[in-house]
């Protein structure tokens, strides 16, 4: 059974939409969790971190945690084309665990 | 300029062939750590380390090794390559593994292939 699961997409919004990408992890015991984007043939850079239920924002980013509901999620404000990029959902429990990533596009 | 250097950044090698990654941090950070990214698989651990002297397995840590001998150093050994071990290599840092400051810093990547 997987730890942590994304739809792989691809995943397309116009340029200005909102991107909505999810993520959902099997381990109640998940403290910690990551969302990660990735451009092709590069390493991952991190965008958000987030621990606690609710929503937490940074610039055009919002993270959501329901840990009852074992979910989490990213939403890009206003996206651009270069948000185009593999978003990579992480969860921490005793060791890091990676979603295969969700490919999205943003079309001008 | 804090950063996680990993070398070589390509490698082609034949099967049986051992070799090492590299990857060094400056970051003075206790934890480090290896993975592997295949297309539908994602990223996957392959060791960790905790702090000098102490490294885990993760999830697929068949086929490598690794050793924490002092703490800015964490490299990988291929002891005999074999061509499933093709892969995108990343090695990570983070100053702590669990609690705050556990964001993990990654590394330009390693491009191998084993013919």
């Amino acid at each position: 059974q997987k730890e942590v699961e994304q739809n792989s997409g691809p995943l397309s919004v116009p340029e200005g939409a909102i991107a909505s990408l999810n993520c959902t992890y099997s381990d109640r015991g998940s403290q910690s969790f990551f969302w990660y984007r990735q451009y092709s043939g590069k390493s991952p850079e991190l965008i958000m971190s987030i621990y606690s239920n609710g929503d937490k924002e940074d610039g055009r980013f919002t993270a959501q945690l329901n840990k009852a509901s074992q979910y989490v999620s990213l939403l890009i404000r206003d996206s651009q084309p270069s948000d185009s990029a593999t978003y990579l959902c992480a969860v921490n429990v005793e060791q890091f665990y990676f979603g295969t990533g969700t490919s999205l596009t943003v079309i001008p | 300029e804090a950063q996680v250097t990993q070398n070589p950044r390509y490698l082609i090698t034949v099967t049986g062939k051992k070799l090492t990654v590299t990857c060094s941090q400056n970051m003075n950070h206790e934890y480090m750590s290896w993975y592997r990214q295949d297309p539908g698989l994602g990223l996957r651990q392959i060791y960790y380390s905790m702090n000098v002297e102490v490294t885990d397995k993760g999830d697929v840590p068949e086929g490598y090794k690794v050793s924490r001998k002092e703490k800015r150093n964490f490299p990988l050994i291929l002891e005999s390559p074999s061509p499933n071990q093709t892969s995108l290599y990343f090695c990570a840092s983070s100053l702590y593994r669990r609690g705050l400051e556990e964001t993990q810093y990654f590394g330009p990547g390693t491009r191998l292939l084993v013919l």
